[in-house]
């Protein structure tokens, strides 16, 4: 199985609401990203996870967090959502033999 | 600053015609490159990959793409296109030894009858 699963798949939030992304895959790999992905945008990296190791990109590093309490899931958290925040949050995995990256579907994150 | 750029944001092209979707890349050295497509409602899949050696690498579903260092570039081909091959191609990169990957914006590709 080489899917990587996001939940939910649509979120709508509130201004200054938490909002919490789920992502899972189980092929043990040891890398996990987040990737925020805007219309007519470039997927912007916002972090990742090398095994237990939390990588947090500098120009966003504030207003997300991220934990992975084992090596199958990963969690992106916005403590208050803004509508800037309103877009696609795409979660990936790496495998560390051929540097592919697996993706998920996404979650559409909607801030009203 | 390491960036990944796709000149066109939208191509349209006949069904059986070739097609060339562009990418380009500034990096110092020559880093991992790779093409993703997506397919409406899906994530994004992997089409092909260089690391290194033969510039002209071979992907799933017809696809190749090659590495030019001089004009820091690696455009993806294909030499007939089919219906199917329409959604969105995104370009990327990665250093070598490094974790991080840098998209394009990607090329939304439409194939007509």
């Amino acid at each position: 199985d080489t899917t990587v699963k996001q939940n939910p798949r649509y979120k709508l939030a509130r201004v200054g609401k938490p909002v919490n992304l789920i992502c899972s895959q189980t092929m043990n790999h040891d890398t996990m990203y987040w990737y925020q992905k805007k219309p007519n945008q470039a997927p912007k990296l916002l972090l990742f996870y090398y095994d237990k190791i939390l990588n947090r990109e500098a120009d966003t590093f504030e207003k997300f967090q991220s934990s992975r309490p084992n090596n199958s899931f990963c969690s992106l958290y916005i403590g208050s959502a803004g509508l800037e925040y309103s877009a696609m949050y795409l979660c990936a995995s790496r495998d560390t033999n051929t540097g592919q990256l697996y993706f998920g579907e996404g979650s559409k994150l909607t801030v009203l | 600053a390491q960036s990944v750029t796709q000149p066109d944001a939208r191509v349209t092209v006949s069904e059986g015609a070739s097609l060339q979707l562009r990418c380009k890349y500034s990096y110092s050295g020559t880093p991992y490159l790779f093409w993703y497509v997506q397919y409406q409602r899906q994530g994004l899949q992997l089409l092909l990959k260089y690391y290194s050696g033969d510039p002209v690498v071979q992907g799933v579903n017809g696809f190749e793409a090659e590495f030019s260092k001089s004009d820091s570039s690696f455009h993806l081909r294909k030499a007939s296109v089919h219906w199917s091959d329409s959604a969105v191609y995104f370009c990327a990169a990665s250093p070598t030894g490094n974790y991080k990957y840098v998209f394009g914006a990607g090329t939304r590709l439409k194939v007509i009858a």
